[in-house]
């Protein structure tokens, strides 16, 4: 089966950087999304990765090292809108099987 | 507006009393699917659809039906719902292909008691 695994919980200042780890365990293996999510919303996307690298797309940088099964998101410039939690999925099996990891919940302060 | 529309937004049931969450999808996508999220497991895959009358188990499937006769819809029904199937569920949909991120509707809150 597929696993993921993610901090629950990490803390930063305002205006910092943060990186947000994901190991996963997983066979057929496609690619690595990352979703967040706000209290009370729906998950919105926010990156993909199929191959090794980094991905950049304004404040957010996603990574992917498919031989070491790890990637991470990364936030630079943090703002207060940027508190929220942040799901690793995998897509493995074909684009149809999508895993979640359990999330990260990122507080941000000021 | 692109857009996955959930109805209802919240819900309170007995157990046992047969229940259907629609969901529906105005963006045309082949692929739709259903998810469970509970505190401290993430968001886990009910079943899923690849195209109408295409339907296929996700991760954790008992206890739930689904049906894909239209395109833009993609009903979940619980047929005897219990209350271990109190939880925040969520639609979502993609054109299909393994770069197509998630749409997601903004969820149904059931509760069965």
């Amino acid at each position: 089966g597929q696993s993921l695994e993610q901090p629950s919980e990490v803390t930063a200042v305002e205006g910092a950087i943060v990186q947000i780890n994901c190991t996963y365990q997983t066979s057929g293996f496609y690619g690595l999304s990352w979703y967040q999510q706000h209290d009370g919303g729906a998950p919105t996307f926010l990156s993909y990765n199929a191959l090794d690298g980094l991905e950049e797309t304004g404040r957010f940088s996603s990574f992917l090292s498919r031989s070491d099964s790890y990637g991470y998101l990364l936030l630079q410039e943090l703002q207060m809108k940027d508190s929220a939690s942040y799901f690793c999925a995998v897509n493995s099996g074909g684009y149809q099987k999508v895993t979640f990891g359990t999330g990260t919940k990122l507080q941000v302060i000021p | 507006e692109a857009q996955v529309t959930q109805n209802p937004r919240y819900l309170i049931t007995v157990t046992g009393k047969k229940l259907t969450v629609t969901c529906s999808q105005n963006m045309n996508h082949e692929y739709m699917s259903w998810y469970r999220q509970d505190p401290g497991l993430g968001l886990r895959q009910i079943y899923y659809s690849m195209n109408v009358e295409v339907t296929d188990k996700g991760d954790v499937p008992e206890g739930y039906k689904v049906s894909r006769k239209e395109k833009r819809n993609f009903p979940l029904i619980l047929e005897s719902p219990s209350p271990n199937q109190t939880s925040l569920y969520f639609c979502a949909s993609s054109f299909g292909g393994q770069y197509s991120p998630l749409h997601f509707g903004n969820g149904t809150r059931l509760t069965v008691t």
